[in-house]
């Protein structure tokens, strides 16, 4: 009974393609993020959106880009995948955005390798 | 410039015996803080947290102290257990001046904890 989870959990692609990656939760929570661990291993916020609208855009490439469809899910499409894109993806969802204190349910993570 | 450090790569404990994890932070602004733990190939899960009104909150286990003029906060299991190896992540918030903290957390690079039986 997976609360949130991510597809695909690897993907290894050449740079330059395009690829998206899936989330979903059934938590009923009304805010999903997504995370990038990079090779130093610290979790940096990318995204958050508060049913369906966006609510933190931190400085990532245009070259991503999330969507979501609906409260319970939060794509994210990369275009012209580069070196540097690899890492592992993280997606999580919280009860509200307003607080801090209803902490965030992580998903497994996409572990991302470009070639 | 990374505002939430933990600067022990790792520490190894032998079971039975206390744990200490730390945590430092530089923005001043932050006023609530996390911990969370993360096996492999999972996602990482909340553990604990504290509000910068307080200075020590337990769960068990688990005792997260805050110091405010340190910036540092150090998360205490005692005992500890084989089943707490695992890395653990301290994350930081803060609220803006409408008291919404959009749910931004952020986190240090974690401290890789061993529990020897």
């Amino acid at each position: 009974d997976t609360a949130v989870s991510q597809t695909p959990k690897y993907l290894v692609t050449q740079m330059g393609n395009d690829k998206s990656i899936k989330c979903e939760q059934n938590l009923g929570h009304d805010t999903m993020y997504w995370y990038k661990q990079d090779s130093k291993k610290f979790l940096k916020i990318m995204f958050s959106y508060n049913n369906k609208e966006l609510i933190i855009n931190e400085t990532v490439p245009n070259r991503f880009s999330p969507k979501s469809p609906d409260k319970a899910h939060l794509n994210l499409h990369i275009n012209s995948l580069e070196l540097g894109d690899s890492a592992v993806y993280f997606c999580a969802s919280s009860l509200t955005h307003v607080t801090s204190e209803y902490e965030q349910y992580f998903g497994p993570g996409t572990r991302l390798t470009v070639t | 410039d990374q505002q939430v450090k933990q600067n022990s790569p790792s520490l190894s404990v032998q079971e039975g015996r206390i744990s200490i994890l730390n945590c430092d932070y530089t923005n001043s602004m932050f006023d609530y803080f996390l911990w969370y733990k993360k096996y492999p190939a999972e996602g990482p899960t909340f553990l604990i947290s504290i509000s910068s009104i307080k200075d020590k909150n337990e769960d068990g286990r688990f005792t997260v102290f805050l110091n405010k003029s340190a910036k540092h906060l150090s998360l205490h299991i005692v005992p500890s257990q084989p089943g707490d190896s695992a890395v653990y992540f301290c994350a930081a918030s803060y609220s803006n001046a409408g008291g919404t903290s959009y749910g931004k957390l952020t986190f240090g690079q974690g401290t890789i904890l061993t529990v020897h039986p």
